[in-house]
C-alpha cells in the first residue's frame, strides 16, 4: 500500500536552513510534491520533482530525492518567519499526502 | 486520530447530470474545509475554501455555478458538479482543518473521489 511519512514538527532560527524529510513507499511514483499550507489558507504547491531526477533547486528551495531509500527532502535556505507553515510531501497520482510537518521559525 | 471521509470514492455519471461528493470530518468539527482537483499527471489545484455557515470562496477560474459547495454543518461539506461534462472527469479531494496532535490547527485529507463523466 501507499504510505507517506513525515516528522510532525521542526523548529529553526531565522536565517538558518530548514530540512524537512519525507519517506514514501510507492516506487512507481512519477512525481513527488511539496506543498505548503499557511494558517487558515489552502494548500499551495511549492515545488515538485520528477522521479528521474536527484535534485531540483528553485531559489531558496532545494529538493533532494533518493529513490533507492524512497526518501525525499526539502531544504529551505535562509529560513524566514514567513516560511512558518505546514509542509506536506505527496507522491503519485492520485495524491497520497503525508500528515505534514509544522515548521516554526524563531526570530 | 482525526479522520476525514470522502464519499463516493469512485463515481461514473452521464454527461449533463449532476453528481454530489461528500466530505465529512468524523471525529472533529471543521469550520473550514478545502476542495481540490487534480488533473491527470498534474498537481493538486485548490478549487475553493468552504466555511461553515457561509458562502464558499472560489479560486480564480473556478466556476461557482458549476461547482456548488455547501458547508451546512461543522462536519460536512459537499461538492456538487452540475451539468457534468467529460472534461470534469478528475480526482477531487477535500481536506478539513482540525486540531493537530501538537496543538494548533492542522489539515486532514479525505481519500479523494474519482469522477468519470461519460
Amino acid at each position: 500500500g501507499e504510505d507517506v511519512e513525515q516528522s510532525l514538527f521542526l523548529s529553526v532560527r531565522e536565517g538558518d536552513s530548514s530540512v524537512i524529510n519525507c519517506t514514501y513507499t510507492d516506487s512507481s511514483s512519477t512525481y513527488l510534491y511539496w506543498y505548503k499550507q499557511e494558517p487558515g489558507a489552502g494548500l499551495q504547491l511549492l515545488t515538485y520533482i520528477f522521479s528521474n531526477m536527484d535534485m531540483k533547486q528553485d531559489q531558496r528551495l532545494t529538493v533532494l530525492l533518493n529513490k533507492k531509500d524512497k526518501h525525499l527532502s526539502l531544504r529551505i535556505a535562509d529560513t524566514q518567519t514567513g516560511d512558518s507553515a505546514i509542509y506536506f510531501c505527496a507522491e503519485n497520482t492520485p495524491l497520497v499526502f503525508g500528515k505534514g510537518t509544522r515548521l516554526s521559525v524563531i526570530a | 486520530g482525526a479522520v476525514v471521509s470522502q464519499h463516493p470514492s469512485r463515481v461514473i455519471c452521464k454527461s449533463g447530470t449532476s453528481v454530489k461528493i461528500e466530505c465529512r470530518s468524523l471525529d472533529f468539527q471543521a469550520t473550514t474545509m478545502f476542495w481540490y482537483r487534480q488533473f491527470p499527471k498534474k498537481s493538486l489545484m485548490l478549487m475553493a475554501t468552504s466555511n461553515e455557515g457561509s458562502k464558499a470562496t472560489y479560486e480564480q477560474g473556478v466556476e461557482k455555478d458549476k461547482f456548488l459547495i455547501n458547508h451546512a454543518s461543522l462536519t460536512l461539506s459537499t461538492l456538487t458538479v452540475t451539468s457534468a461534462h467529460p472534461e470534469d472527469s478528475s480526482f477531487y479531494i477535500c481536506s478539513a482543518v482540525g486540531q493537530g496532535v501538537l496543538g494548533g490547527n492542522t489539515i486532514y485529507f479525505g481519500e479523494g473521489s474519482w469522477l468519470t463523466v461519460v
